[in-house]
């Protein structure tokens, strides 16, 4: 089974400073996706970025980027020029690609609760 | 973007009755939906995997004559909690599968949630 491991239940950073979230994960699969999501005070869950395991360019998003590094099977996040808005809980995920029928269910971490410092 | 509802946000009832949520696709047609369980500051577990026209598939632990599932339709799964106790109160929250993909990615949109509390 994938398991997902998110171990900084907690980080805070400075405004406008950056953050990067740790995400490892395990599987004996080769071809998978994997995610950031953010989840505000709303609850609402929202993708931040999205890295496809076949493709060694890591995925970026305006200030959002990924270190993904396959062989190790970590996955960070990167937050650049951090804002307010940025304070949420940040979960990591992973889902298995099956043939042609897209992605399958998504396994989450534990999740990470950023806080912004003004 | 993709819009998926939920119905009620949320909703208290009492020990032993059944609830119902909703869970809509607005704008886009999904063949495949699935429901969470949300416990507070915890992560959200996969309770099920809804799929159009055929039987849920329930994870490992989940009652399935507990937590009835139904996807009549493209835009519409329903979960309803039958004879509910105080150890159901939790966040549910549904995402619904585009049913378009493109690049082999099928992108999962999720609902606001749904906080159920049962006293």
């Amino acid at each position: 089974a994938q398991t997902v491991t998110q171990s900084q239940p907690e980080m805070s950073v400075q405004e406008a400073e950056t953050v990067t979230l740790s995400c490892t994960y395990d599987t004996s699969e080769s071809d998978y996706y994997l995610f950031w999501y953010k989840q505000p005070p709303s609850r609402q869950m929202i993708l931040v970025i999205r890295q496809e395991a076949y493709k060694q360019q890591n995925a970026t998003e305006n200030r959002f980027s990924v270190n993904f590094q396959k062989a190790a099977k970590s996955f960070s996040l990167k937050i650049s020029d951090s804002q307010l808005g940025d304070a949420a809980m940040y979960f990591c995920a992973y889902s298995l690609i099956i043939s042609n029928f897209g992605n399958e269910k998504l396994t989450f971490g534990t999740g990470t609760r950023l806080t912004i410092i003004p | 973007g993709a819009v998926v509802s939920q119905h009620p946000s949320r909703v208290i009832c009492k020990s032993g009755t059944s609830v119902k949520i909703e869970c809509r696709s607005l704008d886009f047609q999904a063949t495949t939906m699935f429901w969470y369980r949300q416990f507070p500051k915890q992560s959200l577990m996969l309770m099920a995997t809804s799929n159009e026209g055929s039987k849920a598939t329930y994870e490992q632990g989940v009652e399935k004559d507990k937590f009835l599932i139904n996807h009549a339709s493209l835009t519409l799964s329903t979960l309803t909690v039958t004879s509910a106790h105080p150890e159901d109160s939790s966040f549910y929250i549904c995402s619904a599968r585009d049913r378009i993909g493109r690049d082999r990615v099928y992108e999962q949109y999720f609902g606001p949630g749904t906080r159920l509390t049962v006293t």
